[in-house]
């Protein structure tokens, strides 16, 4: 089983759609939970970051984290092709000295004018 | 403030080659991470170096990578006899200092391509 699941999609929506993107987790030790988005052929830029529990917006997207049902999820409202990317959740738990990143394999989105 | 830079962006080896990636971290950043990210799959964590030392190693195969950050320069990942295997894009992330939870900042990447 991996640490980090997540659904590859792709995820194919129209422009203005609510689009929600989740992913689970089975190590209880994560604390710090991200959300990048990769254009094709680019580097993963910080979307979301939240610690521990509850909910975090930023503009057109919010991030969710159920720590009890080991769940994250991030919405994004009106969504724009501009939106059409690779959606990556990570986590960490900063243990032992090390703040690596487990990343899910992403979800591709593709939002049609 | 210039990001991550990474060089070169693309590489071509032949199979029993050496490959070696380069990684600017950001300034003022003395931690880098590197990853690698296999087709149709997430970014896979290999080490976690600070200048000069390796912290975290758990992640990198146990035979012909290696990864170097020293006092000056750029940090070094270095694949000796590549194989196909090896093919895949390489990212570098930078962070100031660790504290838990810092944000790490990433580089465009280097896309190997072993044939």
């Amino acid at each position: 089983q991996k640490e980090v699941e997540q659904d590859p999609g792709p995820l194919s929506v129209p422009e203005g759609a609510i689009v929600s993107l989740n992913c689970t987790y089975s190590n209880s030790a994560f604390q710090y939970f991200m959300w990048y988005r990769q254009y094709s052929r680019k580097g993963p830029e910080l979307l979301m970051y939240t610690y521990s529990s509850g909910n975090k917006e930023d503009g057109r997207f919010t991030a969710q984290v159920d720590k009890s049902s080991k769940y994250i999820s991030l919405f994004i409202r009106d969504s724009q092709p501009s939106d059409s990317a690779t959606y990556l959740c990570a986590m960490s738990s900063a243990a032992y000295n090390t703040d690596k990143l487990i990343f899910g394999t992403g979800t591709r989105l593709q939002v049609f004018p | 403030n210039a990001g991550v830079m990474q060089n070169p962006r693309h590489l071509v080896r032949r199979r029993g080659q050496e490959a070696r990636l380069r990684c600017s971290p950001m300034k003022g950043h003395s931690h880098v991470y590197w990853y690698r990210q296999l087709p149709e799959e997430g970014l896979k964590f290999m080490v976690y170096l600070q200048k000069e030392n390796i912290i975290d190693e758990s992640g990198m195969p146990k035979e012909r990578f290696s990864a170097e950050f020293p006092k000056e320069g750029p940090s070094i990942l270095r694949i000796q006899q590549v194989v196909r295997g090896d093919s895949a894009a390489y990212f570098c992330a930078s962070s100031p200092f660790f504290r838990e939870g810092t944000e790490a900042f990433f580089g465009q990447g280097t896309r190997l391509t072993v044939v």
